[in-house]
């Protein structure tokens, strides 16, 4: 298995611009978080579905962002408009149904400029 | 908010020698983890330990729980340079699935 895949790698963008972040979890797997890391605020989740549900999105920073996964194999963390504090490592995780332990793909840094 | 607190912040160890963190959480907890995070990199799990549980081992690693103290902590025998990381504790509450990740540790393994 290739791991759970994010992309791109790293993203610049100019404030007030739509940034979109893409992750495809481990096949199989029926839990997808969303996480924001900096170094203020460590590891923050903000949003994790169950079997493509969002469960919990309380994390969600604000209207902003929205995130959403059609289908078990795809999802998505879009940031509209886009403003220089959101500029972050991403990253998405993926557990299964029976392992509580999390697989992170290798993250999306931000820079919003 | 971060419910686990590692210590201490930074460690500088050399090749060989056991490295301790410890985690410190303030609420019930159903299990906690630890990762690993080396520069640049995504997290990887290493460990994790149910609440009724007291000690886990893997290879090198020895983790201990006590839910009394709300504490935990995470042994590496024999360290390598290799080991250099970072290390997160993270500790699920009652959903067991919702991780909330401590502010890390920073590990230098000498040569």
């Amino acid at each position: 298995d290739a791991g759970v895949i994010q992309s791109p790698r790293h993203e610049v963008t100019e404030m007030g611009q739509e940034v979109t972040l893409r992750c495809k979890p481990i096949s199989g797997h029926d839990y997808l978080f969303w996480y924001r890391q900096t170094m203020m605020r460590g590891l923050e989740l903000l949003i994790y579905f169950n079997n493509n549900v969002p469960i919990d999105d309380s994390g969600m920073p604000e209207d902003r962002f929205s995130a959403k996964m059609p289908n078990a194999s795809f999802s998505t963390l879009k940031i509209q408009p886009s403003e220089p504090r959101d500029s972050a490592v991403y990253f998405c995780a993926s557990s299964s149904a029976d392992n509580y332990g999390y697989t992170f793909g290798s993250g999306t840094r931000l820079t919003v400029v | 908010s971060q419910q686990g607190e590692e210590d201490p912040q930074a460690l500088s160890i050399q090749e060989g020698e056991n490295a301790t963190m410890n985690c410190s959480y303030k609420t019930s907890i159903n299990n906690l983890q630890w990762y690993r995070q080396n520069s640049g990199r995504g997290l990887v799990h290493l460990i994790l330990i149910r609440s009724n549980e007291r000690e886990k081992h893997s290879g090198r690693l020895r983790v201990t729980l006590d839910t009394s103290k709300k504490s935990s902590s995470l042994l590496i025998t024999a360290s390598r340079a290799a080991d250099t990381a970072s290390y997160f504790c993270a500790t699920a509450g009652s959903s067991a699935r919702q991780l909330t990740f401590g502010s890390g540790t920073q590990l230098t393994v000498l040569p």
